[in-house]
């Protein structure tokens, strides 16, 4: 099983509507991201939390907001979806480092959001 | 402007070439310089990283640090088509743990 996970994989929806995309991990990491990737743009980084109580901002956080309902579910919600927001969205999830090996990231399969 | 940059590509070529992907990076403090590899419809994954300067080998893979420059190189020897992804540089923050910069990615193809 993919250590993590994110729902729905693909999803159409309306300019004005509510949108949450999920994800969830078993890698038992405390940090956890949401990035979008657009042609031309890269990564860039929406939201991340470093543990259930920690919540920040990214670049991009303008038009999301997002949840962490336990260690290992962070959710990301478009509360107005608008079509400048179509992207591939990606979660992702850290743990502590130890020695000389960076933060790894680890990165769930992607959310599709297309916004008409 | 970007504090890391990356050629954008994308890159095609035939099976066998040597391939070199690269990025700059402005800021002096980053100490790690990772390669991540994403094929299309995947997340992206990490490839290799290496500390600091020097260069690193992993198979095919070499990675390329120069930190006078602020230069960073992968190459991929005898490139297979399985090779064909997107790759991405990137740099865990010093600072702030947890966070990383990456470039935009080059993508790459090799025909067979």
């Amino acid at each position: 099983d993919a250590d993590v996970t994110q729902t729905p994989r693909n999803r159409i929806t309306k300019t004005g509507k509510r949108i949450m995309l999920e994800c969830s991990q078993t890698k038992g990491h405390d940090r956890m991201y949401w990035y979008r990737q657009d042609p031309g743009l890269g990564l860039r980084l929406i939201y991340y939390s470093f543990d259930v109580k920690d919540i920040n901002k990214g670049e991009i956080s303008d038009g999301y907001s997002v949840s962490r309902q336990a260690q290992a579910k962070f959710s990301l919600s478009l509360e107005s979806a608008i079509p400048n927001q179509t992207a591939l969205y990606f979660c992702a999830t850290s743990g502590p480092t130890s020695g000389r090996a960076p933060d790894t990231q680890y990165f769930g399969p992607g959310t599709r959001l297309t916004v008409l | 402007q970007k504090e890391v940059e990356q050629d954008p590509g994308p890159l095609s070529v035939p099976e066998g070439a040597i391939v070199s992907l690269n990025c700059t990076y402005s800021n002096s403090a980053f100490q790690y310089f990772m390669w991540y590899r994403q094929y299309s419809r995947k997340g992206p994954e990490l490839l290799m990283y290496t500390y600091s300067s020097g260069n690193k080998e992993d198979g095919r893979f070499t990675a390329q640090v120069d930190k006078s420059s602020k230069y960073i190189s992968l190459f991929i020897r005898d490139s297979q088509p399985s090779d064909s992804a997107t790759y991405l540089c990137a740099m865990p923050n010093n600072t702030n743990a947890g966070k990383s910069t990456f470039g935009d990615g080059t993508t790459l193809t090799v025909k067979p």
